[in-house]
C-alpha cells in the first residue's frame, strides 16, 4: 500500500486568492488524482494528474481555476485559484498503480471567506 | 443517471446487530469494486477490492461480496467504533482508470 501526506491539512482564505495543496506518496506511483468532497456529499474527480504532461480535467473543472503540476512520480500540487466561498471543501490527493487500488490522502480542509 | 448506488443513507444499529450495506451500479466492463471507510474529517480508508462475481473477501467484523450488479459490505456483530460513512467505488472500463464513487452508507452503532 502507498502513504500518502498532504499539506496543509487546513486552511483559511479570503477570496480572490489562491492555495496550492502539496500531495507526497512514499513510493513511486503510476497515477495520481485530485478529488473535491464538498459538505456532506461523496468524492468528486476533478483531474488525473500526469507525470510529464498536463492533467486531465472531468467535466466541470478547468486547468485555469485548478491548475496541477506532477514533476515526479511521488509528487503532485493541486492550485485552487482566485477562491471563492463555494470553493470551501475538502480536497483529497489519491494515488495507485492502474487498475489496482487507489489509496487517499488524508485530505486538506478549505474554508474561503 | 447514477452510475453507483448506495443504500441505505444512513444506518443505525445497536451493538451487535448484524446488518449489510448496498452498492449497486450500471457500468460496464467493470474493472474492479472498491470499498473505503472514511471517518470525519479523514481521507478515505481502503477495505477491500472486489474483481469478479462470487468474490468474498474478509476483514474483521466486515465481509464484502460481489455479483454483476451489485455489492454487499456485511457487518457482524458491529461495535461502536465501526462507526463511519462507507464508500463504494467502480472502476470500469468506460471509465479508464478512474473511480465513480457512490454516494456512501452513514453507519452509527450505538452501545
Amino acid at each position: 500500500s502507498a502513504v500518502i501526506s498532504q499539506k496543509p491539512s487546513r486552511d483559511i482564505c479570503q477570496r480572490g486568492t489562491s492555495l496550492t495543496i502539496q500531495c507526497q506518496v512514499d513510493s513511486q506511483v503510476t497515477m495520481m488524482f485530485w478529488y473535491r468532497q464538498q459538505p456532506g456529499q461523496s468524492l468528486t474527480l476533478i483531474a488525473t494528474a500526469n507525470q510529464g504532461s498536463e492533467a486531465t480535467y472531468e467535466s466541470g473543472f478547468v486547468i485555469d481555476k485548478f491548475p496541477i503540476s506532477r514533476p515526479n512520480l511521488t509528487f503532485s500540487t493541486l492550485t485552487v485559484s482566485n477562491m471563492s466561498p463555494e470553493d470551501s471543501s475538502i480536497y483529497l490527493c489519491s494515488a495507485g498503480t492502474g487498475t489496482e487500488t487507489q489509496y487517499f490522502g488524508p485530505g486538506t480542509r478549505l474554508l474561503v471567506l | 443517471e447514477d452510475q453507483v448506488t448506495q443504500s441505505p443513507e444512513a444506518l443505525r444499529l445497536q451493538e451487535g446487530e448484524s446488518s449489510s450495506l448496498n452498492c449497486s451500479y450500471t457500468v460496464s466492463g467493470l474493472r474492479g469494486l472498491f470499498w473505503y471507510r472514511q471517518d470525519p474529517g479523514k481521507g478515505p480508508e481502503f477495505l477491500f477490492t472486489l474483481y469478479s462475481a462470487g468474490e468474498e473477501k474478509e476483514k474483521e467484523r466486515l465481509k464484502a461480496t460481489l455479483t454483476k450488479k451489485e455489492s454487499f459490505l456485511h457487518i457482524t456483530a458491529p461495535k461502536p467504533e465501526d462507526s463511519a460513512t462507507y464508500l463504494c467505488a467502480v472502476q470500469a472500463e468506460e471509465y479508464g482508470n478512474k473511480l465513480v464513487f457512490g454516494a456512501g452508507t452513514i453507519l452509527r452503532v450505538k452501545s
